[in-house]
Protein backbone atom coordinates (compact mmCIF):
# COMPACT_ATOMS: atom_id res chain seq x y z
CA UNK A 1 0.00 0.00 0.00
CA UNK A 2 1.25 2.88 -1.11
CA UNK A 3 -0.90 5.10 1.90
CA UNK A 4 -0.79 9.04 1.00
CA UNK A 5 1.55 10.40 -1.69
CA UNK A 6 2.52 13.69 -1.80
CA UNK A 7 4.45 15.96 -4.55
CA UNK A 8 6.72 17.41 -4.72
CA UNK A 9 9.23 17.13 -1.57
CA UNK A 10 10.72 20.58 -2.38
CA UNK A 11 9.54 23.45 -4.33
CA UNK A 12 11.00 27.35 -4.57
CA UNK A 13 8.79 29.61 -6.03
CA UNK A 14 9.10 33.38 -6.71
CA UNK A 15 6.50 35.50 -5.16
CA UNK A 16 3.43 35.61 -7.94
CA UNK A 17 3.86 32.62 -9.44
CA UNK A 18 1.29 29.40 -8.67
CA UNK A 19 1.63 25.61 -8.45
CA UNK A 20 -0.06 22.87 -7.14
CA UNK A 21 0.84 20.64 -4.49
CA UNK A 22 -0.25 17.16 -5.18
CA UNK A 23 -1.87 14.66 -2.56
CA UNK A 24 -3.36 10.72 -3.53
CA UNK A 25 -4.33 8.05 -1.31
CA UNK A 26 -5.28 4.65 -2.15
CA UNK A 27 -7.05 4.17 1.18
CA UNK A 28 -10.29 4.56 0.27
CA UNK A 29 -10.51 7.20 3.06
CA UNK A 30 -13.29 9.53 2.89
CA UNK A 31 -11.66 12.60 4.75
CA UNK A 32 -8.68 14.55 3.42
CA UNK A 33 -7.25 17.20 4.69
CA UNK A 34 -3.77 19.86 3.83
CA UNK A 35 -1.81 21.44 6.53
CA UNK A 36 0.69 23.91 6.72
CA UNK A 37 3.36 23.80 9.68
CA UNK A 38 5.56 26.83 10.74
CA UNK A 39 7.90 27.10 13.46
CA UNK A 40 6.57 27.26 17.01
CA UNK A 41 2.77 27.63 15.34
CA UNK A 42 1.95 23.61 15.47
CA UNK A 43 0.09 22.23 12.51
CA UNK A 44 -2.26 24.43 11.12
CA UNK A 45 -5.85 23.25 9.07
CA UNK A 46 -5.89 25.08 5.51
CA UNK A 47 -8.71 23.16 3.70
CA UNK A 48 -10.19 19.90 4.37
CA UNK A 49 -12.65 17.56 2.59
CA UNK A 50 -15.18 14.88 3.44
CA UNK A 51 -15.62 13.27 0.25
CA UNK A 52 -15.72 13.56 -3.71
CA UNK A 53 -16.94 17.19 -4.40
CA UNK A 54 -17.27 18.13 -0.78
CA UNK A 55 -14.39 20.47 0.68
CA UNK A 56 -14.41 23.33 3.50
CA UNK A 57 -12.14 26.27 4.88
CA UNK A 58 -10.28 25.24 8.16
CA UNK A 59 -7.85 28.13 10.13
CA UNK A 60 -6.16 29.77 7.08
CA UNK A 61 -7.48 28.81 3.97
CA UNK A 62 -6.79 32.55 2.41
CA UNK A 63 -4.75 32.21 -0.50
CA UNK A 64 -4.95 28.33 -1.02
CA UNK A 65 -7.66 26.97 -3.12
CA UNK A 66 -8.69 23.28 -3.30
CA UNK A 67 -11.19 21.00 -5.35
CA UNK A 68 -11.63 17.02 -4.89
CA UNK A 69 -12.93 15.65 -7.84
CA UNK A 70 -12.01 11.86 -6.48
CA UNK A 71 -11.84 10.39 -3.67
CA UNK A 72 -8.23 9.68 -4.49
CA UNK A 73 -7.04 12.88 -5.00
CA UNK A 74 -7.02 16.36 -3.32
CA UNK A 75 -4.91 18.85 -4.69
CA UNK A 76 -3.68 22.05 -3.34
CA UNK A 77 -3.28 25.21 -5.32
CA UNK A 78 -1.31 28.42 -4.43
CA UNK A 79 -2.62 31.22 -6.86
CA UNK A 80 -0.55 33.83 -6.46
CA UNK A 81 2.57 32.49 -4.09
CA UNK A 82 3.50 34.97 -1.50
CA UNK A 83 6.63 34.90 0.88
CA UNK A 84 4.22 34.37 4.32
CA UNK A 85 3.39 30.85 2.12
CA UNK A 86 7.32 29.70 2.76
CA UNK A 87 6.28 26.76 5.39
CA UNK A 88 5.61 22.97 5.40
CA UNK A 89 2.70 21.36 3.83
CA UNK A 90 1.56 17.84 4.85
CA UNK A 91 -1.56 16.27 3.27
CA UNK A 92 -3.28 13.67 5.33
CA UNK A 93 -6.29 11.54 5.47
CA UNK A 94 -8.58 9.25 7.21
CA UNK A 95 -11.53 7.46 7.32
CA UNK A 96 -14.39 7.87 10.45
CA UNK A 97 -12.88 9.83 12.85
CA UNK A 98 -9.79 7.23 13.49
CA UNK A 99 -6.32 7.94 12.72
CA UNK A 100 -4.36 10.26 10.54
CA UNK A 101 -2.29 9.02 7.79
CA UNK A 102 0.20 11.87 6.41
CA UNK A 103 1.91 12.23 3.49
CA UNK A 104 6.00 12.60 3.62
CA UNK A 105 5.25 16.85 3.56
CA UNK A 106 6.18 19.36 1.00
CA UNK A 107 8.89 21.96 1.48
CA UNK A 108 8.17 25.27 -0.30
CA UNK A 109 10.16 28.63 -0.20
CA UNK A 110 8.83 31.34 -1.49
CA UNK A 111 11.30 33.87 -2.13
CA UNK B 1 -8.65 29.03 25.10
CA UNK B 2 -7.04 26.81 22.79
CA UNK B 3 -9.30 23.37 21.93
CA UNK B 4 -5.99 21.32 22.92
CA UNK B 5 -3.08 22.66 24.84
CA UNK B 6 0.33 21.06 25.72
CA UNK B 7 3.02 22.12 27.30
CA UNK B 8 5.54 22.90 24.32
CA UNK B 9 8.24 21.80 26.45
CA UNK B 10 11.07 21.21 25.88
CA UNK B 11 11.64 18.32 28.40
CA UNK B 12 15.20 17.36 29.06
CA UNK B 13 15.90 13.79 30.41
CA UNK B 14 18.69 11.72 30.68
CA UNK B 15 18.58 8.09 29.32
CA UNK B 16 16.58 5.99 31.31
CA UNK B 17 14.49 8.72 33.07
CA UNK B 18 10.54 8.22 33.07
CA UNK B 19 8.98 11.21 31.65
CA UNK B 20 4.94 11.99 31.50
CA UNK B 21 3.18 14.83 29.42
CA UNK B 22 -0.77 15.94 29.73
CA UNK B 23 -2.69 17.70 27.12
CA UNK B 24 -5.80 19.07 27.96
CA UNK B 25 -9.17 18.89 25.78
CA UNK B 26 -12.13 21.70 26.07
CA UNK B 27 -14.71 19.48 24.11
CA UNK B 28 -16.53 17.26 26.32
CA UNK B 29 -17.63 15.66 23.34
CA UNK B 30 -14.56 14.50 22.11
CA UNK B 31 -14.78 10.87 20.91
CA UNK B 32 -11.36 9.64 20.06
CA UNK B 33 -8.07 10.90 21.53
CA UNK B 34 -4.18 9.80 20.02
CA UNK B 35 -0.53 10.76 20.18
CA UNK B 36 1.52 11.17 17.84
CA UNK B 37 5.46 11.50 17.24
CA UNK B 38 6.65 13.67 14.54
CA UNK B 39 10.63 13.94 14.04
CA UNK B 40 12.24 17.26 12.63
CA UNK B 41 10.72 18.50 9.49
CA UNK B 42 9.05 15.19 8.92
CA UNK B 43 5.45 13.94 8.80
CA UNK B 44 3.62 12.93 12.11
CA UNK B 45 3.18 9.39 12.76
CA UNK B 46 0.74 7.54 15.02
CA UNK B 47 2.65 6.64 18.42
CA UNK B 48 -0.50 5.37 19.99
CA UNK B 49 -4.53 5.50 20.51
CA UNK B 50 -5.97 6.36 23.92
CA UNK B 51 -8.52 4.26 24.68
CA UNK B 52 -11.10 4.90 27.95
CA UNK B 53 -9.24 2.23 29.92
CA UNK B 54 -5.82 3.42 29.59
CA UNK B 55 -3.40 1.49 27.58
CA UNK B 56 -0.04 0.13 27.16
CA UNK B 57 2.38 -0.47 24.13
CA UNK B 58 6.09 -1.46 25.29
CA UNK B 59 7.39 1.31 27.49
CA UNK B 60 4.74 3.82 26.56
CA UNK B 61 1.44 4.33 28.24
CA UNK B 62 -1.74 6.53 27.44
CA UNK B 63 -4.04 7.20 30.02
CA UNK B 64 -8.02 9.48 29.38
CA UNK B 65 -9.80 11.29 31.94
CA UNK B 66 -12.64 12.17 30.83
CA UNK B 67 -13.97 13.94 33.87
CA UNK B 68 -10.88 16.63 33.90
CA UNK B 69 -10.68 16.40 30.29
CA UNK B 70 -7.32 15.35 29.31
CA UNK B 71 -5.28 12.60 28.30
CA UNK B 72 -1.58 11.34 29.24
CA UNK B 73 1.50 9.91 28.42
CA UNK B 74 4.31 8.29 30.21
CA UNK B 75 7.49 6.92 28.72
CA UNK B 76 9.63 4.97 30.69
CA UNK B 77 13.36 4.22 30.79
CA UNK B 78 13.77 6.98 27.83
CA UNK B 79 16.26 6.23 25.14
CA UNK B 80 18.27 8.63 22.81
CA UNK B 81 15.59 8.02 19.83
CA UNK B 82 12.29 9.07 22.42
CA UNK B 83 13.83 12.60 21.09
CA UNK B 84 11.21 13.48 19.09
CA UNK B 85 7.84 16.13 19.40
CA UNK B 86 4.79 14.41 20.69
CA UNK B 87 1.28 15.66 19.06
CA UNK B 88 -1.69 15.34 21.01
CA UNK B 89 -4.89 14.91 18.69
CA UNK B 90 -8.34 15.15 19.89
CA UNK B 91 -11.39 13.99 17.11
CA UNK B 92 -14.26 15.64 18.47
CA UNK B 93 -17.97 13.28 17.77
CA UNK B 94 -19.87 14.11 14.40
CA UNK B 95 -17.24 16.07 13.22
CA UNK B 96 -14.39 14.83 10.76
CA UNK B 97 -11.92 17.81 12.18
CA UNK B 98 -9.32 16.73 14.25
CA UNK B 99 -7.92 19.03 16.80
CA UNK B 100 -4.06 19.01 17.16
CA UNK B 101 -2.03 19.95 20.12
CA UNK B 102 1.08 22.32 19.43
CA UNK B 103 3.26 19.33 20.60
CA UNK B 104 5.59 18.87 23.33
CA UNK B 105 9.24 18.81 22.67
CA UNK B 106 11.32 15.69 24.28
CA UNK B 107 14.86 16.01 24.43
CA UNK B 108 16.62 12.25 25.70
CA UNK B 109 20.68 13.33 26.58
CA UNK B 110 23.32 10.68 27.84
Amino acid sequence: NAGVTQTPKFQVLKTGQSMTLQCAQDMNHEYMSWYRQDPGMGLRLIHYSVGAGITDQGEVPNGYNVSRSTTEDFPLRLLSAAPSQTSVYFCASMTGGEKLFFGSGTQLSVL
Amino acid sequence: RKEVEQDPGPFNVPEGATVAFNCTYSNSASQSFFWYRQDCRKEPKLLMSVYSSGNEDGRFTAQLNRASQYISLLIRDSKLSDSATYLCVVNPGGSYIPTFGRGTSLIVHP
